[in-house]
């Protein structure tokens, strides 16, 4: 039973374009969703975060949107730069835990 | 400085053995997570540390599993008799404090169970 779900398993966007990621949760006790970035052979890196009392956060290229009625979280990535290409993890907190789910995950390709 | 560091990167085990991976947290933070990752898949929360107390074990799967941070630094999970389905990426992370939602990832030891 997957609780934070990425539904686009990859996503190929052109150098200068707008790259949107997406996910899907269905719980509605999270209260705090993340990024993280993944390049090959390496950990997940944090990228950006978002409390369930906002719906906007931004950090330079990178921003996350929350809709919490949809139960919708998108990353949206503007100008797309062929170093991000990666796989995207997004992640939530269980409110009241230290428990973080995570889904499973999207590559984006870059292509120059 | 120095990230978070996770010893040995790869393993090979021969099943019904007993592993022990180790993880080494960045330098003064407090908060001390486990997690296993499959192919294809996210991370999978395994247990959660704050300081030396394990506040929170429920993603552990089966008594096998289990984890200690005795001086509320280096980490160790025990995984015993181990099964081939074991097998998998196993990541620890670490965050400054408990109200810190930023994580930071060791590269992880690859666990195979022949």
């Amino acid at each position: 039973d997957q609780q934070v779900k990425q539904n686009s398993p990859s996503l190929s966007v052109q150098e200068g374009r707008i790259s949107i990621l997406n996910c899907d949760y269905t719980n509605s006790m999270f209260d705090y969703f993340l990024w993280y970035k993944k390049y090959p052979a390496e950990g997940p890196t944090f990228l950006i975060s978002i409390s369930s009392i906002k719906d906007k956060n931004e950090d330079g290229r990178f921003t996350v949107f929350l809709n919490k009625s949809a139960k919708h979280l998108s990353l949206h990535i503007v100008p797309s730069q062929p170093g991000d290409s990666a796989v995207y993890f997004c992640a939530a907190k269980d409110s009241g835990t230290y428990k973080y789910i995570f889904g499973t995950g999207t590559r984006l390709k870059v292509l120059a | 400085g120095a990230g978070v560091s996770q010893s040995p990167r790869y393993k090979v085990t021969k099943r019904g053995q007993d592993v022990a991976l180790r993880c080494d947290p960045i330098s003064g933070h407090v908060s001390l997570y486990w997690y296993r990752q499959a192919l294809g898949q996210g991370p999978e929360f395994l247990t959660y540390f704050n300081y030396e107390a394990q506040q929170d074990k429920s993603g552990l799967p089966n008594d096998r599993f289990s984890a200690e941070r005795p001086e509320g630094s280096i980490s160790t999970l025990t995984i015993q008799r181990t099964e081939q389905r074991d097998s998998a990426m196993y990541r620890c992370a670490s965050s400054l404090a408990s109200n810190s939602y930023e994580q930071y990832f060791g590269p992880g030891t690859r666990l195979t169970v022949t």
